[in-house]
């Protein structure tokens, strides 16, 4: 089975600042990678697949980047309603696993 | 609008069986791939299991193979879960989830499991 490790477990920032996610496969997925967005009690909510690709009505501020087994989930600004964990997911093989999880909280 | 509403959620004890039940409407039900995922308290999410638009495929994450089974009725817009053997590690929210073989588009609301004696 493929483990997906993210880091950091954990990010304070600003309203405003940049923020970048990293997402490690135990082996190469090649673009096969998914983002998601949950929000305290609520249902995760999907951002980007293939890597890069923004699922309709996410705003351009969110975006992916990598192939093979790295790779970053970037916020060119943050706003106060992108506080949130995020997660990775990969799309190669079954067991479509999840990384751990990234919570971002304000500074 | 993408509507997912999961049911049959509650309080098992160890050993026990449950069956969850999520209900879609909105969206051309048939036509998806539909999935279960599941999170701890506290935890991350875990993919559990997916099953394709005629049942023909089905998918399940090893520590469930041969305790849980995925089915849907397509004619009812109806995903199931059957839990057998449930363990306390089980205890979650589960949640069905619709889209493609890999991705997860629309999510329901969730649904609590909680396996205790």
């Amino acid at each position: 089975d493929i483990q997906m490790t993210q880091s950091p477990s954990s990010l304070s920032a600003s309203v405003g600042d940049r923020v970048t996610i990293t997402c490690r496969a135990s082996q190469s997925i090649s673009k096969y990678l998914n983002w998601y967005q949950q929000k305290p009690g609520k249902a995760p909510k999907f951002l980007i697949y293939a890597a890069s690709s923004l699922q309709s009505g996410v705003p351009s501020r969110f975006s992916g980047s990598g192939s093979g087994t790295d790779f970053t989930l970037t916020i060119s600004s943050l706003q106060p309603e992108d506080f949130a964990t995020y997660y990775c997911q990969q799309s190669y093989s079954s067991p479509y696993s999840f990384g751990q999880g990234t919570k971002l909280e304000i500074k | 609008e993408v509507q997912l509403v999961e049911s049959g959620g509650g309080l098992v004890q160890p050993g026990g069986s449950l069956r969850l039940s999520c209900a879609g409407s909105g969206f051309s039900f048939s036509s998806y791939w539909m999935s279960w995922v599941r999170q701890a308290p506290g935890m991350g999410l875990e993919w559990v299991a997916n099953i394709r638009q005629d049942g023909s495929e089905k998918y399940y994450v090893d520590s469930v193979k041969g305790r849980f089974t995925i089915s849907r009725d397509n004619a009812k817009n109806s995903l199931y879960l059957q839990m057998d053997s449930l363990r306390a590690e089980d205890t979650a929210v589960y949640y069905c989830a619709s889209g493609s073989v890999t991705d997860l588009d629309y999510w329901g609301q969730g649904t609590l499991v909680t396996v205790s004696s």
